[in-house]
């Protein structure tokens, strides 16, 4: 089956700008979509689609996605963002949906 | 407001089955494709399985593939996973979640989790 592959981790200073990568070949054909997920917590829908955040999600998540890569940026970083981040998308070649390694992000 | 609320996990043999519920409300359940995601201790997230809106198509990822069933009851905005032939790395904590069918919409709605622990 597809795999998507993420940096395990990443670190920001507080109010600076990150981007987490998600890799994988099914990335050329489908969006992937962004979770975060805080300890003991369930993920959070932050980014969907092209570039789609649901409601009550700070603009400063964005989305972008090129060849086999998807990009989530954070823009300003707040200590709040501090999380386990997953990306996800469907496969290509059969109705299933992966999940990316996910990256904890650290900020400093 | 939206809840999703999942029900029925606990320590289980390996080999044996277990039912988890899943109760939704404050959206229309009928409406969404469903699914289970699960997490085991420390690691990241698995996709499960998917049923469609009106539980017509279901699909499963390979490490399930053959021994869990997923299912739903529009009628009582339930979501059910029957889980057979439990294997020690099906310890986990399962999640239900509502949304995506193949449409790139994400997971909007996910409910707190329930733990299955499978050991003898």
């Amino acid at each position: 089956s597809s795999e998507l592959t993420q940096d395990p981790a990443v670190s920001v200073a507080l109010g600076q700008t990150v981007r987490i990568t998600c890799q994988g070949d099914i990335l050329r054909k489908y969006y992937a979509s962004w979770y975060q997920q805080k300890p003991g917590q369930a993920p959070v829908l932050v980014i969907y689609g092209k570039n789609n955040r649901p409601s009550g999600i700070p603009d400063r998540f964005s989305g972008s996605s090129s060849g086999n890569t998807a990009s989530l940026t954070i823009t300003g970083a707040q200590a709040e963002d501090e999380a386990d981040y997953y990306c996800n998308s469907r496969d290509t070649n059969s109705n299933r949906y992966v999940f990316g390694t996910g990256t904890k992000v650290t900020v400093l | 407001q939206v809840q999703l609320v999942e029900s029925g996990g606990g320590v289980v043999q390996p080999e044996r089955s277990l039912r988890l519920s899943c109760a939704a409300s404050g959206f229309s359940f009928s409406s969404y494709g469903m699914h289970w995601v699960r997490q085991a201790p420390g690691k990241g997230l698995e996709w499960v399985a998917v049923i469609s809106y009106d539980g017509s198509n279901r699909y499963f990822g390979d490490s399930v593939k053959g021994r869990f069933t997923i299912s739903r009851d529009n009628s009582k905005n339930t979501l059910y996973l029957q889980m057979n032939s439990l294997r020690p790395e099906d310890t986990a904590v399962y999640y239900c979640a509502a949304g995506e069918w193949f449409d790139s919409s994400g997971y909007s709605y996910w409910g707190q989790g329930t733990l299955v622990t499978v050991s003898s």
